[in-house]
C-alpha cells in the first residue's frame, strides 16, 4: 500500500508570492492533517480535514488555508508569503478524524527568499 | 492547553549504550501518548504509542510506559545502534483538542560506532 505522498518536495518562493502544496493520503484514509516544522517553533498543527470539511484549526493567520477534495486529497495554500513561512510542511493521514494513528508524508520543504 | 516537554539534547551515545529520553506532558483530558522518529531528510514515523495508564508501547527494541501519576512517557532502549541516530519526538493527542497531535521540541540522538 502506498504511503502518504506530498508534492512538490522542494519549493523556493519570494516574499509576497503564494504557494499551494498537495498531499495524497494513504488509500482508504479520509482524514488529512497539516503541520509546520521549523527549528524555532518545532512541530505545530495547522489544520485537519475530514470528508471535505475542516474539523480542527491551529493558531495560524488566515494566510494559511486548506481544502480537501472528494478523493481525500488535500491542498494547503499560503498567500502573501513571509520569510518566516520557510519551513518543512508535513501532511499526515488517518482512517478517520480522531483516529489515534496518523501516518506522515516526507514533507514539502518551502524556502521563502 | 496541552503541552509536551522533552529533553532537548543533543544526546550522543556509543553503540550498545542504554538510552533514555525523558518526556512529560500536560493535558486537559486523558490523552494518548506517542513517540515519533524522524530520520534525516524524511517525515515522521510512528515508533510506539500507548492509549491508557500503565500501557507499555514497544517497537524495534524501544519501550515507553504511560505513567499517569507522574504524567510521563519516557523512551528507553537497552542497546542503541548507529542506525538509531535520528530525532525523536514525544507527542500527545486528546479529545479536548480534537485529537490534534501536540509535539515536544524533539531530541537529536547521535550514536557513534
Amino acid at each position: 500500500k502506498a504511503g502518504v505522498t506530498q508534492t512538490p518536495r522542494y519549493l523556493i518562493k519570494t516574499r509576497g508570492q503564494q504557494v499551494t502544496l498537495s498531499c495524497s493520503p494513504i488509500s482508504g484514509h479520509r482524514s488529512v492533517s497539516w503541520y509546520q516544522q521549523t527549528p524555532g517553533q518545532g512541530l505545530q498543527f495547522l489544520f485537519e480535514y475530514f470528508s471535505e470539511t475542516q474539523r480542527n484549526k491551529g493558531n495560524f493567520p488566515g494566510r494559511f488555508s486548506g481544502r480537501q477534495f472528494s478523493n481525500s486529497r488535500s491542498e494547503m495554500n499560503v498567500s502573501t508569503l513571509e520569510l518566516g513561512d520557510s519551513a518543512l510542511y508535513l501532511c499526515a493521514s488517518s482512517v478517520s478524524s480522531g483516529d489515534n494513528e496518523q501516518f506522515f508524508g516526507p514533507g514539502t520543504r518551502l524556502t521563502v527568499l | 492547553g496541552d503541552s509536551v516537554t522533552q529533553m532537548e539534547g543533543p544526546v550522543t551515545l556509543s553503540e550498545e549504550a542504554f538510552l533514555t529520553i525523558n518526556c512529560t506532558y500536560t493535558a486537559t483530558g486523558y490523552p494518548s501518548l506517542f513517540w515519533y522518529v524522524q530520520y534525516p531528510g524524511e517525515g515522521l514515523q510512528l515508533l510506539l504509542k500507548a492509549t491508557k495508564a500503565d500501557d507499555k508501547g514497544s517497537n524495534k527494541g524501544f519501550e515507553a510506559t504511560y505513567r499517569k501519576e507522574t504524567t510521563s512517557f519516557h523512551l528507553e532502549k537497552g542497546s542503541v545502534q548507529v542506525s538509531d541516530s535520528a530525532v525523536y519526538f514525544c507527542a500527545l493527542s486528546d479529545m479536548g483538542s480534537n485529537y490534534k497531535l501536540t509535539f515536544g521540541k524533539g531530541t537529536l540522538l547521535t550514536v557513534n560506532p
